[in-house]
């Protein structure tokens, strides 16, 4: 299947400090990436689409503005979490729609960001 | 998309066939069913999706029913390795924006 990559794979930072996590499809382009969010023993759950070029659409409950997404090319979405707090501690993982070819309309998921706001 | 229901938990022993059930009773004639998993700490895994046909990849065997209301999934040998939270979702083909929304899954426990 397709790969994408996600770095760092964890992180640790001081409360108020903003941390930028890459996410990369590496063998496929991606007009359309996606980032969830998942706390423990909860599931996934979606807080945003990126799509390249154009401004990321947050799901409800989620603060843009806090979240900052830039899909700046077709390989990769960075996800930005500024001023962070420890409530934003989370599990932090990307997901690139490949379109065409092998995996028809499948999307791909990165093997995640462990994220811990002291 | 339509909403589906699984077990919250299986057990399995190694080796035997895993079956996982799903329950989309809703589905749309235009979605697909798909299936994840994840193991622990790590992101989803994509298994195989179909539309009503039976599939088979090597990682599994995906059977929907005629009616397309039901599916499951068959990991034919399990392992210790296949451990994991298993999602059923289904989903439009092609809608460029839609993400896939996850339930809370399966969770297997394959034990020696």
């Amino acid at each position: 299947g397709a790969v994408v990559s996600q770095h760092p794979s964890w992180v640790i930072c001081k409360s108020g400090t903003s941390v930028k996590i890459e996410c990369r499809s590496l063998d496929f382009q991606a007009t359309t990436m996606f980032w969830y969010r998942q706390f423990p023993k909860q599931s996934l759950m979606l807080m945003a689409t990126s799509n390249e070029g154009s401004k990321a659409t947050y799901e409800q409950g989620v603060e843009k503005d806090k979240f900052l997404i830039n899909h700046a090319s077709l390989t990769l979405s960075t996800l930005t979490v500024t001023s962070a707090h420890p409530e934003d501690s989370s599990f932090y993982i990307c997901s690139a729609r490949d379109s065409g070819g092998r995996g028809g309309d499948t999307q791909y998921f990165g093997p995640g960001t462990r994220l811990t706001v002291l | 998309d339509a909403k589906t229901t699984q077990p919250p938990s299986m057990d399995c022993a190694e080796g035997r066939a895993a079956n996982l059930p799903c329950n989309h009773s809703t589905i749309s004639g235009n979605e697909y069913v798909y299936w994840y998993r994840q193991i622990h700490s790590q992101g989803p895994q994509y298994i195989i999706h179909g539309l009503k046909n039976n599939e088979t990849n090597e990682m599994a065997s995906l059977i929907i029913t005629e009616d397309r209301k039901s599916s499951t999934l068959i990991l034919p040998h399990a392992t210790l390795r296949d451990t994991a939270v298993y999602y059923c979702i289904v989903r439009v083909w092609g809608q460029a924006g839609t993400a896939l929304i996850f339930g809370k899954g399966t969770t297997l426990s394959v034990s020696s």
